[in-house]
């Protein structure tokens, strides 16, 4: 079943622009993590936030948490033509347990175009 | 490169027909999971292995069945093939499940015919 699920499904912007994708998920967690994927390609791990905390930032990745309205955000500053690919959130399928595999939402497809 | 290999990178076979995937996981790490992803589904998990047990199931079909051998690399047998088993299949791995980063492999194209 699905934790997570981002919204929007795709987004268009230009190189330069700021992108925002946002996260939702039902059960609490205790932490959650973000993932890019390009085309065909395998994901690749972005950032990890606890659920303790409330901002994570990476680089030009901008990460939050509110697990009271049990969401997260990934801001991209100043995004690239480089930084087209599908994002994904990913959040312990047991939730609060350990050792527990991650489940993914289908993902935001961001396009920046030059 | 994440460290975890996936052979073959593609593969197309009839329906009706068995086929391994196979999966090597980065150096040290003890989990490993294999997802399926397809446009209509999105990647879904199907199985997790620690350690040469199994330690977590997903959504993976009984004609499908996976292992992991003592020297940690994994195979998924996927078997009675249908047209719509046709997806990338990606091995992923990791030290600790779900508070650790997943690793994945770049995936085999399975494309049943």
């Amino acid at each position: 079943s699905q934790q997570g699920e981002e919204d929007p499904q795709a987004l268009s912007i230009q190189e330069g622009e700021n992108a925002t994708m946002n996260c939702s998920y039902k059960t609490s967690i205790n932490n959650l993590q973000w993932y890019r994927q390009n085309s065909g390609r395998g994901l690749v791990h972005l950032i990890l936030i606890r659920s303790n905390e409330r901002e994570k930032h990476s680089g030009r990745l901008r990460v939050t948490l509110d697990t009271s309205k049990k969401s997260s955000s990934l801001l991209i500053t100043a995004s690239r033509a480089a930084d087209t690919a599908s994002y994904f959130c990913a959040t312990p399928r047991a939730g609060l347990g350990g050792n527990t595999p991650l489940v993914f939402g289908k993902g935001t497809r961001l396009s920046v175009i030059a | 490169d994440s460290g975890v290999t996936q052979t073959p990178k593609h593969l197309i076979t009839a329906t009706g027909q068995r086929v391994t995937l196979r999966c090597s996981p980065r150096s040290g790490d003890l989990s490993v999971y294999w997802y399926q992803q397809s446009l209509d589904q999105g990647l879904q998990f199907l199985i997790q292995y620690y350690n040469g047990e199994e330690r977590a199931k997903g959504n993976i079909l009984e004609r499908f069945s996976a292992q992991q051998f003592p020297d940690l690399h994994s195979e998924l047998n996927l078997s009675s093939l249908e047209l719509g088993d046709s997806a990338l299949y990606f091995c992923a791995s990791s030290v600790v499940s779900g508070n650790s980063p997943l690793h994945f492999g770049n995936g085999t194209r399975l494309t049943v015919t």
